[in-house]
């Protein structure tokens, strides 16, 4: 069955990086798009940006412009996400998402990994 | 930037209908997708592309859109209904989520 399993927990310092891995199984890696979406302490759901794991290409939030970048590695089905200049305000729960349709950019989010807790605090 | 307006809560009885709005200038011109989220768990996708259901989502579960609303709708809400909803449309390359809608069964 198709399953995304996300690496653990992280806590960092503000400034500081992290890099969040989702290991994707179950389908053809490189058909689906991937996406990271974030939520927030007892907030709503935030999109911070997809790859494709064909070519690596990837579209970001402009919110996360500079600050963000997704990356691939196709032999071992892996996806990252790494975000750098960390606030206390990134704080929140990373979720790795398969679109639904083979190719399709804009498509409904189907497959969720169980989510990554990110914690910056000083 | 493109918004989804939701209510924070929609509460319904036992057994009856619940109704879940998702309002936007125009929305009835996009695909809407729309996910439940129990608390500590990842979202389920369980309408998408205005009211198309997942093989493993129940029937009850269905979908409509007009002009500047679309709607989640459950028919017969249950117990294990209760739980956060989010809308969810493409806009510009973009994902853009709606607030939420937290139900309550009554």
């Amino acid at each position: 069955q198709v399953q995304l399993v996300q690496s653990g927990a992280e806590v960092r310092r503000p400034g500081a990086s992290v890099k969040v891995s989702c290991k994707a199984s179950g389908y053809t890696f490189t058909e689906y798009f991937l996406h990271w979406v974030r939520q927030a302490p007892g907030q709503g759901l935030e999109w911070v940006g997809w790859i494709n794991p064909h070519n690596g290409g990837t579209n970001y939030a402009q919110k996360f412009q500079g600050r963000v970048a997704m990356t691939r590695d196709t032999p071992i089905t892996i996806v990252y996400m790494e975000m750098t200049s960390l606030r206390s305000d990134d704080t929140a729960i990373y979720f790795c998402v398969r679109s639904r349709d083979r190719w399709l950019i804009e498509g409904p989010l189907d497959t969720w990994g169980q989510g990554t807790l990110l914690i910056v605090s000083s | 930037s493109f918004e989804l307006t939701q209510p924070l809560s929609v509460s319904v009885a036992l057994g009856q209908t619940a109704r879940i709005a998702c309002g936007a200038n125009n929305i009835g011109y996009r695909n809407v997708n729309w996910y439940q989220q129990n608390p500590g768990q990842a979202p389920v996708l369980v309408i998408y592309r205005d009211n198309n259901r997942p093989s493993e989502i129940p029937e009850r579960f269905s979908g409509s859109t007009s002009a500047n609303t679309a709607t989640l709708i459950i028919n017969g809400a249950q117990a294990g209904d209760e739980a956060d909803y989010f809308c969810q449309v493409w806009d510009s390359s973009t994902v853009v989520f709606g607030g939420g809608t937290r139900l309550t069964v009554l």
